[in-house]
């Protein structure tokens, strides 16, 4: 079946360096890609999203780049703060309907 | 204010023992599912809804049922829970599927079920 997966399970940063949180997907046909950010006891919060005919995509402090011919996907935090640490899935729209499927998540602690 | 509502927040019951959790949202969009969420493995997504009476399967949909009469409200039942349904269990909404990018996917706050 189709799978969204993310490369690391935790990752540590100092405040104020930039942050790069990997995920990879199975499917090609995947054609849209979103990615969230999850803080302990709470349900999961858009961040950013971009379609399969882009590669790159900006938002404020935040950049998601996608390689459609390694099947990859990244989000970029710039200058990370200490609110920044959550957990971080993406999660890609199926090519054949509507359906989503999510990574399992990378943990993110900034470090002061 | 935006919101996704989910009703119980937290519920323990005993396997066989029907249950609903209700879904409600307050922003006029098309587009609803249900995921759980179990260590390891994610947020999977059980049901989804492209409209009002229009539901289809998610990758885990075995042992639950949805409905979708009204625009508003996506509940989701368990009619012979199962202890192997024990999870985190989110509401989410969106305007469309992805149609527009930018469109935002609101979450509610979650249900956290346990049966025994």
């Amino acid at each position: 079946g189709e799978s969204v997966g993310l490369h690391l399970p935790t990752l540590s940063v100092q405040e104020g360096d930039n942050s790069i949180i990997n995920c990879a997907y199975s499917n090609s046909a995947s054609d849209y890609f979103i990615w969230y950010k999850q803080e302990s006891g709470k349900g999961p919060q858009f961040i950013i999203d971009i379609r399969s005919n882009m590669d790159k995509r900006q938002g404020q402090r935040v950049t998601v780049l996608l390689n459609k011919t390694v099947k990859h996907l990244s989000l970029q935090i710039a200058a990370t703060q200490p609110g920044d640490s959550a957990v971080y899935f993406c999660a890609g729209r199926s090519g054949t309907g509507n359906q989503f499927y999510f990574g399992t998540g990378t943990s993110l602690t900034v470090i002061p | 204010e935006a919101q996704v509502t989910q009703n119980p927040r937290y519920l323990i019951t005993v396997t066989g023992k029907k249950l609903t959790v209700t879904c409600s949202q307050n922003m006029n969009h098309e587009y609803m599912s249900w995921y759980r969420q179990d260590p390891g493995l994610g947020l999977r997504q059980i049901y989804y809804s492209m409209n009002v009476e229009v539901t289809d399967k998610g990758d885990v949909p075995e042992g639950y049922k949805v409905s979708r009469k009204e625009k508003r409200n996506f509940p989701l039942i368990l009619e012979s829970p199962s202890p192997n349904q024990t999870s985190l269990y989110f509401c989410a909404s969106s305007l469309t599927s992805g149609r527009y990018l930018g469109e935002t996917q609101y979450f509610g706050p979650g249900t956290r079920l346990l049966v025994l």
